[in-house]
């Protein structure tokens, strides 16, 4: 069964700030993703990495993805406030025909001006 | 504008009566799913369907049913809701990414 694991839970930071938020899993997968909620709304897809090796960036976001580490990390920098929210991590279907997400809990990140 | 709309936003139902949340995308996906999201265990798969008039289980499936009788559209159904269904509900359409509605808020007392 594959289980996805994201650490931390919750991170509170200052403006400014860079940090990592970790994404380990369990099973071979190549596909991974990152998705943002804020409270009370929708999930909003930020990077889907579908390659070991994979960077993407938008804005001060970064994800990477480690195959064989079975490791996705999402960087953060220089944090502003409207980074605010929860971020999850999402693990490909294996299962041919369902492209079932299993997600990781989430970290809450909150950026203290 | 691409969408997944669900309705109700937000619902309070006591135990046993039958409700439905509805679900329609935009987008001609053929592949559709619904999730569950409760506190400290993420989201969590239901029901899915590759298309129509195809369905199977998710990963917690029980108390629930859906049907896919035309591509757009995918209810989920309560038959007999209990305490324990009392979630956030998302449905999901397409394939990578997943994109996601605006979850439905249910309450069971």
């Amino acid at each position: 069964e594959l289980k996805v694991e994201q650490n931390p839970l919750f991170l509170s930071m200052q403006e400014g700030k860079n940090y990592t938020i970790y994404c380990n899993y369990s099973t071979t997968s190549d596909r991974l993703y990152w998705y943002r909620q804020d409270p009370g709304k929708s999930l909003e897809s930020l990077f889907v990495l579908l390659s070991n090796g994979a960077v993407k960036q938008e804005g001060r976001l970064m994800a990477s993805l480690d195959t064989k580490a079975r490791l996705s990390t999402l960087h953060i920098t220089a944090a502003v406030h409207d980074l605010s929210a929860t971020y999850f991590c999402a693990v490909g279907g294996t299962n041919f025909g369902n492209e079932k997400l299993t997600f990781g809990t989430g970290t809450r990140l909150t950026i203290i001006p | 504008e691409a969408q997944v709309t669900q309705n109700p936003r937000y619902l309070i139902t006591v135990t046993g009566k039958k409700l439905t949340v509805t679900c329609s995308q935009n987008m001609n996906h053929e592949y559709m799913s619904w999730y569950r999201q409760d506190p400290g265990l993420g989201l969590r798969q239901i029901y899915y369907s590759m298309n129509v008039e195809v369905t199977d289980k998710g990963d917690v499936p029980e108390g629930y049913k859906v049907s896919r009788k035309e591509k757009r559209n995918f209810p989920l159904i309560l038959e007999s809701p209990s305490p324990n269904q009392t979630s956030l509900y998302f449905c999901a359409s397409g394939v990578v990414p997943l994109h996601f509605g605006n979850g439905t808020r249910l309450t069971v007392t």
